[in-house]
This record gives structure tokens, sequence and C-alpha cells, in this order.
């Protein structure tokens, strides 16, 4: 199983600050890699896919870089709203995995 | 717009079972996959396995491989999840999630809104 692994666990910023997120993965999945945001009692939400693209009604502020085992979720600067949880997941290979996420909280 | 509506909450006894249910609207039913991901408490989200809502072919992860059956129902638009077997480590929100497509290898563009299983 492909096993992702998200840095740092905990990102700790203000609203307008830019944001960069990791996600390294222990084998190549190409390009098939996604980020979710997840908000406290709500379920994940999708954001990019395939690791550069925003998904419909996307801020233009959210975007995604990488390919092969190493990927960026980069938020240009943060609104209030951004501040969650953030997944990644691969789609290369069966079983479908996420990584272990980063939180993203106001300073 | 496409949604998907889960059923409700669920106690359940170790060593039971449960079906959770999924009612799709807004979008042609069987031409998407749906998933099921479930989720502990504070934990990462965990795919449990996938459904063609076309042809209805099935797919999960080993970890689930001898519990779970995926199942739907195409003239209800409903896709079903039963994991059997229940454990205290069953305990999670159990999402179900329309895929991009209908195949077994891809994201999740839609997700239901939870349903809370607690086993006890």
């Amino acid at each position: 199983e492909i096993v992702l692994t998200q840095s740092p666990a905990t990102l700790s910023l203000s609203p307008g600050e830019g944001a960069t997120l990791s996600c390294r993965a222990s084998q190549s999945v190409s390009n098939f890699l996604a980020w979710y945001q997840q908000k406290p009692g709500q379920a994940p939400r999708l954001l990019i896919y395939d690791a550069v693209n925003r998904a419909t009604g996307v801020p233009a502020r959210f975007s995604g870089g990488g390919s092969g085992t190493a990927f960026t979720l980069t938020i240009s600067s943060l609104e209030p709203e951004d501040f969650a949880v953030y997944y990644c997941h691969q789609r290369s290979d069966w079983p479908l995995t996420f990584g272990g996420g980063t939180k993203v909280e106001i300073k | 717009q496409a949604q998907v509506v889960q059923s409700g909450a669920e106690v359940k006894k170790p060593g039971a079972s449960v079906k959770v249910s999924c009612k799709a609207s807004g979008y042609a039913f069987t031409k998407y996959g749906m998933h099921w991901v479930r989720q502990a408490p504070g934990q990462r989200p965990e795919w449990m396995g996938w459904i063609n809502a076309g042809n209805g072919d099935t797919k999960s992860s080993p970890k689930f491989q001898d519990r779970v059956t995926i199942t739907r129902d195409t003239s209800a638009s409903t896709a079903y999840m039963e994991l059997g077997s229940l454990t205290s480590e069953d305990t999670a929100v159990y999402y179900c999630a329309r895929g991009h497509s209908p195949f077994l290898r891809d994201y999740f563009t839609h997700w239901g809104q939870g349903t809370l299983v607690t086993v006890s």
C-alpha cells in the first residue's frame, strides 16, 4: 500500500499569510494526487485533483504542484475560512490512501 | 446539483452488523462510482471500498475485504455498505463519496454528510 506522509502536522499562521503544505508518497503516484479540506463536523471537500487542477468552485488562491513522490498545496493568502485540516489522497494504486493531514490554525 | 444523502446514526453491539445507505440525486447514478470512506475520531480518512453503480463491480480494501459488502439499487439511486463482525475499533463516521468517474482509482467529488456508527 502507498503511504502518504504530510508535513508539517500543524501550521500556525495569521490571515493574509501564505501557507505551503507538503505531501510525500512512499512510491511514485505520477500526478494522481488530490487535496481535500475538512472543517470540524463536516465531510472533506475536494480542492485539487491530478496534482494541479482546481476542483469546481475552488478559489484561485489554492494551487497544487509536484509529481512522482513530492507534492505541495499552496494557499497564497489565508482567508478566515481557510483554517481547517488538509489531507492529500492518492488514486494511483489500490487501495486508495490518504495522508495524515496538516492542520492550519490561527496564530 | 449532485447530492448524496446518507442514513442516520447507528449504535450497535460488538459482533453485530451495520448497513448504511447513500441516496443519490441530481445526476445519472449509473454513470459514476460510489466509494465508502470512514474516519475514526481524530484520524485520517480511510478508504473502504467502491462500487461501479452502472455494472455493479466492487472492490474493497484488503483491511475490510472479509467484512464489508457494497451493493446498489439502481431503481432507487442508492448505494449500500454493510460491515459485519463489528468491534469498538469500528466506531467512526462513515461517508459515501461519489467518484469523478465510474472507475475504481478515482477522486471523490461529492460527499455525503456522514453516518456516525458507534459500537458499544
